[in-house]
Formats: C-alpha cells, structure tokens, sequence
C-alpha cells in the first residue's frame, strides 16, 4: 500500500532552468510532509518541509508547495545546478506515521 | 557531530545466515528508526524506537527480522535466516523530538547482498 507515491522515477533537466518535482499521498491523516535528497552511497538529507496549514514554503532556490484538496505537493528548485543531481524523496508524516516515496532521480545537464 | 553511524557498510552473505546490522545515533536524539530501500518500493519503515523502547514494529518484514536498542548509543538489526530477497540498503535515522515531524538524520546506509 504506497501512501506515498513518486510517479516520476526520473527527470532530466538543464542547468539553469526549473526542476518540478511532484509527489501524492492518500491519507489524509498526513499534516507535515518533508523533501529529502540522496546522493549515491550517502543516506537522506533533509531538505525542506511543509506544515499542512501552509500551501507554500520556500528556502532559497528551493520551493514546496502543499494542495492539500488534491493531495499534491510539488518540490521547485530553481535555478537548477549540476550539484542538486540527486534522488529526491517525499515524505508525509501524521498520525504518528512518516511514509516515503519511492523516490525521483534528478538529473541536471551542464 | 559525526551523525549516525552504521555498520558494516556493505554485507554480503550466504542464504540462511545470520546478519547483524549496527547503528549509532547522533547522541542526544530519542527516536531511532530502520528503514529498507528498495527500487520498487521506496524507503519502507521496519522499525523505530523512542527512548530506547520500541513503538512500531508493524513494518518487520517477518519473523526473520528483529531489533534491539539495548542503549540510547547503540541499536542493532538482525535478519535470521538471511535470504536473497532480503538484498537492500538498510538505513538507520535518529531524531531528537518524539514526533513525527522532526527531520530525521539518517546514516550512509548498509548495503545487503544474500546470494
């Protein structure tokens, strides 16, 4: 059962030009949902996260936005550099439960 | 601070041993959780612990898996018997607070081959 799902496993964009990264969830129990990057042979680093009574928080080149109505939350890094190639997980915790995604393969082209 | 720590960092194995996976959390955190990534299904939660006590196993995948938290600075994973189909990065994370909003500090991972 993936509550949490990354229907993307990759995406390959330009440097310099937006990364759009979406993710969906199913229980509307979750109330805090968080972004993670990987990079190869490293564990999660924690990105940003959003509190369910947001629709928008931002640091830096990186932005998440929160639909709540649709169960939808996207990750916007902008502008994109070669360094943030990475996989990108989603996170949605609430009611004492965190889920991942599967997880989204960024890549950024020089 | 030099963040959670695992070990071994790579494990390969024979179908039907035993494997003993290790984790150090970052001191001064209270919550401590396994996680397993794989292709397919992302990062899954085994296991996690809050103050040394373990509060939801609903994620071990079966009899074969369990975990200790013998301390606050140590925890371990135990697959007995092994089997391919446990092949895996397993993650260790801790956190400071109790809840589930708090960002979590994961390891570098331990990857798992049982042929």
């Amino acid at each position: 059962d993936q509550q949490v799902k990354q229907n993307s496993p990759s995406l390959s964009v330009q440097e310099g030009r937006i990364s759009i990264l979406n993710c969906d969830y199913t229980n509307s129990m979750f109330d805090y949902f968080l972004w993670y990057k990987k990079y190869p042979a490293e564990g999660p680093t924690f990105l940003i996260s959003i509190s369910s009574i947001k629709d928008k928080n931002e640091d830096g080149r990186f932005t998440v936005f929160l639909n709540k109505s649709a169960k939808h939350l996207s990750l916007h890094i902008v502008p994109s550099q070669p360094g943030d190639s990475a996989v990108y997980f989603c996170a949605a915790s609430g009611d004492n439960d965190m889920r991942f995604g599967a997880g989204t393969r960024l890549t950024v082209k020089p | 601070d030099a963040g959670v720590i695992q070990s071994p960092r790579h494990e390969v194995t024979e179908m039907g041993q035993e494997v003993t996976l290790r984790c150090k959390p970052i001191s001064g955190h209270n919550s401590l959780f396994w996680y397993r990534q794989t292709m397919m299904r992302g990062l899954e939660l085994l296991i996690y612990f809050n103050n040394n006590v373990p509060i939801d196993d609903s994620g071990m995948p079966e009899d074969r898996f369990s975990a200790k938290m013998p301390n606050a600075s140590f925890s371990t994973l135990k697959i007995q018997p092994s089997e391919p189909r446990d092949s895996a990065v397993y993650f260790c994370a801790s956190s400071l607070n109790t809840g589930v909003n708090s960002p979590l500090h994961f390891g570098n991972g331990t990857r798992l081959t049982v042929t």
